[in-house]
């Protein structure tokens, strides 16, 4: 069985400062993870996805996480928070299935960021 | 079409009645997916089609809940005899054959039973 545990349900930084967000997973198999956002009023849209290459990975905005094995965590990281990346992100792990994949989310993790 | 289309955005009917959400995807996508949010919750999984098939449904939480994609592409999700626990968000996804199952989801159906 697979599942995404997200610590925090909010957390609140201070513009220009580091964003971590964090994700732990389970999986049986080798999992694709992903970490999705969603703005208000919006649908989520994908930030960025690991898939077995490099176990760090960039995605848009900024944004980056690290897949590590060891400690089956995948935590979200920005250097420098903008106040535009106010949003909730949602952590997710994905397995493949007949003709498609069943993708497990996280609770989410409201990011505040404060002028 | 361009992205995946979700209608009715809101929905807000009273307990008993049936409701249809409807779903259109990105047009060159076999794969949709139907996920409930509830509030201060991530997606939670009810079921999906490869084109037409629909290989799980594993997930509806009731025989109340039901889905249909007859044709390969718009998918409907009707829930019958509505009950104030299926007040939700209702997100469709719609994913690429490129072995990642990216999703590529719209903008979501509020259901609100009163």
């Amino acid at each position: 069985a697979q599942s995404v545990t997200q610590l925090g349900s909010h957390v609140s930084v201070s513009e220009g400062a580091l964003v971590l967000l964090r994700c732990n997973y389970s999986s049986s198999v080798p999992p694709y993870l992903f970490w999705y956002v969603q703005y208000p009023n919006q649908g989520l849209q994908l930030l960025l996805k690991y898939t077995s290459a490099a176990t760090l990975v960039k995605g848009i905005n900024g944004f980056e996480a690290e897949f590590k094995k060891s400690e089956t965590s995948f935590h979200l990281t920005k250097p420098s928070a903008h106040m535009s990346d106010a949003a909730e992100y949602f952590c997710a792990v994905t397995r493949r299935k007949t003709g498609g994949f069943k993708t497990i989310f996280g609770a989410g993790t409201r990011l505040f960021v404060k002028a | 079409g361009a992205g995946v289309s979700q209608s009715p955005r809101y929905k807000v009917t009273k307990r008993g009645q049936d409701v249809t959400l409807r779903c259109d995807p990105i047009s060159s996508h076999a794969t949709l997916y139907w996920y409930q949010q509830a509030l201060g919750q991530g997606p939670e999984f009810l079921t999906y089609f490869n084109y037409e098939a629909q290989p799980d449904k594993s997930g509806l939480p009731s025989d109340r809940f039901s889905a249909e994609r007859p044709e390969g592409s718009i998918s409907t999700l009707t829930i019958q005899r509505t009950e104030q626990r299926d007040s939700a968000m209702y997100r469709c996804a719609s994913s690429p054959d490129d072995g990642t199952g990216e999703l590529f989801f719209g903008e979501g159906s509020r259901l609100t039973v009163l």
